[in-house]
């Protein structure tokens, strides 16, 4: 299994500023991913990090919009950059491990973010 | 397009009632398929995948690939029951672009 933790858990900005935030892994992983939760909506994969290579993004994502970092295999940083109100959302960091044999995902518990 | 669909948004029982939570699905391939369901003010968690044909919680979903379904079903709900349940689709076993339900929150009356 895997222990997610994420900083911050919450965080009201201004639009036009930036906020990183951090995801800790308590194992080493290959995969993590970002997704965004958007009041009353779904999951969306925003990207996935992979340590030693830029990131993948999905469609609608972009890196100047949602630069990431993966500097080693247990921690990532997602930045929202440039936010508006359209920004506000959970943002969940994701892993992928090898559990009784086959690929578990697990969740960190989420970053709030409220822009105004 | 591959898609997940959960048609309701709130599903509301009484406990002891049995419960069915919709899924369905459109995918060009042979996906995996999971629930995962969030406690509140919990981490969302894996609760069964299709392969392990395992009940968790006394809760079974069983594949209907001619129907493209993925239903969840418990026979008697209990009030700890209650959380939003997401299904979910992957292309291999594994997180990767797994794709997500809407979602549909049980609430289990007493």
């Amino acid at each position: 299994s895997a222990v997610i933790s994420q900083k911050p858990s919450r965080d009201i900005c201004q639009r036009g500023t930036s906020l990183t935030i951090q995801c800790q892994v308590d194992s080493q992983v290959t995969m993590m991913f970002w997704y965004r939760q958007q009041p009353g909506q779904s999951l969306t994969l925003i990207a996935t990090a992979n340590q030693g290579s830029e990131a993948t993004y999905e469609s609608g994502f972009v890196i100047d919009k949602f630069p990431i970092s993966r500097p080693n295999l247990t921690f990532s940083t997602l930045t929202v950059s440039n936010m508006s109100p359209e920004d506000s959302s959970i943002y969940l960091c994701s892993v992928e491990t090898l559990t009784s044999g086959r690929e578990t995902q697990y969740f960190g518990p989420g970053t709030r973010l409220l822009v105004l | 397009a591959q898609r997940v669909t959960q048609p309701e948004k709130l599903l509301s029982v009484f406990k002891g009632a049995p419960v069915e939570l919709k899924c369905n699905y459109s995918y060009s391939g042979s996906p995996e398929l999971f629930w995962y369901v969030q406690y509140s003010r919990q981490r969302l968690q894996l609760l069964l995948r299709h392969i392990s044909r395992e009940s968790i919680k006394g809760f079974t979903a069983d594949l209907n690939k001619g129907e493209t379904s993925f239903h969840l079903k418990k026979p008697f709900a209990q009030e700890e029951d209650s959380a939003m349940y997401y299904c979910a689709l992957s292309p291999r076993g594994g997180g990767f672009k797994t794709i997500f339900g809407a979602g549909t929150r049980l609430f289990v009356k007493a």
